[in-house]
């Protein structure tokens, strides 16, 4: 079974850090991953999807890297605003099947 | 064009009754999966329907019921509700079982009294 931990918990940052959040999976035979944001009782924003073919991804001041053979990806968000607090979620296709596994989370604090 | 809807967005239910919740997916999707993610923790697989066919199933039990009807829209039915069953419950559409990726829509907050 596909397990995902993510770490730290939670962060939180001074306005204008560069940061990295990390995300582990124990069964590296996917074929993408995809990291989203969530706000407080909200659903989720996807932010950048991975194939495996793939070893990073960037929109904007976000980069993600993947390392199939590590089961490793992180985030890498430049310049953090306050905007960007929230909870960051990263989830992997399970096993022979096509549903996610998710990670806890990070919940992200950006301090003004 | 529109995102991923769900209704409703807010639902109290009474310990015992019955829930539909819906979803209709993005236009072209043909897939719809749908997660419960209780508070403080990832959202967690209950199904996904293909071109209106069970294709997951995740561990949850026989009270949890769901279908997607031809224009791909589905519903989740939660029968003899639990107060565990409070949870934020999520609906994801993709071109295929996950090819692409997966959007999320905005959710049902389920609150079981």
């Amino acid at each position: 079974k596909q397990e995902v931990t993510q770490i730290p918990a939670a962060l939180s940052v001074p306005e204008g850090e560069n940061l990295v959040l990390n995300c582990s999976f124990t069964d590296s035979a996917i074929y993408n991953l995809q990291w989203f944001r969530q706000d407080p009782g909200k659903g989720l924003t996807s932010l950048l999807l991975i194939q495996s073919s793939q070893r990073e991804q960037t929109s904007g001041r976000l980069n993600a890297s993947l390392d199939k053979s590590s089961g490793r990806s992180t985030l890498y968000i430049a310049a953090s605003q306050p905007g960007d607090s929230a909870t960051y979620l990263c989830a992997v296709p399970s096993t022979g099947a096509n549903n996610l596994f998710f990670g806890t989370g990070t919940r992200l604090t950006v301090i003004p | 064009d529109a995102g991923v809807t769900q209704s409703p967005t807010h639902l109290i239910k009474t310990r015992g009754q019955h829930v539909t919740l819906r979803c209709s997916p993005i236009s072209g999707h043909k897939s719809v999966s749908w997660y419960q993610q209780v508070l403080g923790q990832g959202p967690q697989f209950i199904f996904q329907y293909y071109e209106k066919e069970e294709r997951g199933r995740g561990n949850f039990p026989d009270r949890f019921s769901a279908r997607q009807f031809p224009n791909y829209s589905s519903e989740l039915n939660v029968n003899a509700l639990l107060l565990g069953d409070s949870a934020l419950y999520l609906c994801a559409s993709s071109l295929a079982k996950g090819v692409g990726g997966y959007t999320f829509g905005s959710g049902t907050r389920l609150t079981v009294v």
